[in-house]
């Protein structure tokens, strides 16, 4: 079966712009989050969403938002970019959404902001 | 506000030699503990840890769940190279929506 995907891989922008990162999760999963990985904060929880319904939310700004395809596909979206959003923009699913489900992340979007 | 604490930060240790990783948490509404392994890209899943005193066992890892006083270890024997890695703590809450990660222990297995 094949993993979670996420495109791209790489992504450079500058400040002020907006950018829109993919993520394909792992075929019959409904479940969708997105973390972002930085070396000073670690791990940090964005959103989830399950069957195209944000169920939660991290302590983002409002910039932060994302969506939920009827194919599980989700994007998310940054917007008026900020030097401090170069991060590692990781994606994870599970099947469903409840706490025996395992999350299975993808290689993530390194983002550089210029 | 969720924390989870992993300790040490950082740990050096020779082929061969046993280690012990640490992670407690103090959450509201614990659901699950899950261990990852993370090299230079995507974390890749080692255990997820429910009941307390249930050892979980893959080959050269095990794991065990204290949910009385609140921490899980991870212990890996005769270490090997490619046990070299960043090991993430992470902790359902809640609705089980949101996982929240402890900053990780950074191994290096030496020869």
């Amino acid at each position: 079966k094949a993993g979670v995907t996420q495109t791209p891989r790489y992504l450079i922008k500058t400040r002020g712009q907006q950018v829109t990162l993919s993520c394909s999760p792992i075929s019959g999963h409904r479940s969708v989050s997105w973390y972002q990985q930085t070396p000073g904060q670690g791990l940090q929880f964005l959103f989830e969403y399950f069957s195209e319904t944000q169920r939660n939310k991290g302590n983002f700004p409002g910039r932060f938002s994302g969506r939920q395809f009827s194919n599980s596909r989700s994007e998310m979206n940054v917007s008026t970019l900020e030097l401090g959003d170069s991060a590692l923009y990781l994606c994870a699913s599970r099947r469903l959404a409840g706490e025996a489900e395992t999350q299975y992340f993808g290689p993530g979007t390194r983002l550089l902001v210029l | 506000e969720d924390k989870v604490v992993q300790s040490p930060l950082s740990l050096v240790v020779h082929e061969g030699d046993t280690v012990t990783l640490n992670c407690s948490y103090e959450v509201t509404n614990f659901r699950s503990l899950l261990w990852y392994k993370q090299e230079k890209k995507a974390p890749t899943f080692l255990f997820m840890l429910t009941s307390s005193g249930i050892e979980k066992k893959s080959g050269r890892l095990s794991s065990i769940l204290d949910k009385k006083e609140l921490f899980s270890i991870l212990n890996i024997t005769a270490t090997q190279t490619g046990d070299s890695a960043v090991y993430l703590c992470a902790v359902y809450t809640g609705t089980a929506s949101k996982l929240t990660f402890g900053t990780g222990t950074r191994l290096q297995v030496t020869l």
